[in-house]
């Protein structure tokens, strides 16, 4: 059974750092793209960033672009967003997800998402 | 960025009844590379149609998606009462991997 499990949200400070973790299992780990989604409260799905499963490459929102870094543990089977110089818009909960195709590609769907992280910026 | 529009924002229907939702692009998706997800309150979203027409693992077949290029349509052909719920569409052929901004299906 595939889960994804997020950790590392919270309350952080305008300006502020956070890093988030998505513990997956159930699944070859390296063989699946995986991707971050936010979703504001009350508001709509916004796709923040993607990895490939295959050479690493790396795909960002411009709203997150050059403050966001995503990454992957293959040999923890774990997912990373690193979380620098947030703002109060950066405020929502942080869903991991796994995509579809298990080439690697992150030409891809999300077919397992996880419950998600709530991170709240404020002062 | 290809920027999907859905439609419309909010639809009342009773159940038994068909819903057609709609999801407009501002240029062509590659491939029909385009998804649609089901989401209820205090929950992930579920992937419901990938490739524009093919369902995901145990979806009902009363889910069907249908389209190309910049207009694509997710039919549900009887509702049924846990259908409703919070529908996205999001293109995924070219990155930013976007989503529209959600159709509410809401019981009439």
């Amino acid at each position: 059974e595939v889960q994804l499990l997020e950790s590392g949200g919270g309350l952080v400070q305008p300006g502020g750092s956070l890093r988030l973790s998505c513990a997956a299992s159930g699944f070859t780990f390296s063989s699946y793209a995986m991707s971050w989604v936010r979703q504001a409260p009350g508001k709509g799905l916004e796709w923040v960033s993607t990895i490939s499963g295959s050479d690493g490459s790396t795909y960002y929102a411009d709203s997150v672009k050059g403050r966001f870094t995503i990454s992957r543990d293959n040999s923890k089977n774990t997912l990373y967003l690193q979380m620098n110089s947030l703002r109060a818009e950066d405020t929502a909960v942080y869903y991991c997800a796994k995509g579809k195709t298990s080439r690697g590609t992150t030409v891809t769907p999300f077919d397992y998402w996880g419950q998600g992280t709530l991170v709240t910026v404020s002062s | 960025e290809i920027v999907l529009t859905q439609s419309p924002g909010t639809l009342s229907l009773s159940p038994g009844e068909r819903a057609t939702l709609s999801c407009r692009a501002s240029q062509s998706v590659s491939s029909s590379y385009l998804a649609w997800y089901q989401q209820k309150p205090g929950q992930a979203p579920r992937l419901l149609i990938y490739g524009a027409s093919s369902r995901a693992t145990g979806i009902p077949d009363r889910f069907s998606g249908s389209g190309s290029g910049t207009d694509f349509t997710l039919t549900i052909s009887r509702l049924e009462s846990e259908d409703f719920a919070v529908y996205y569409c999001q293109q995924y052929g070219s990155s930013p991997y976007t989503f529209g901004q959600g159709t509410k299906l809401e019981i009439k």
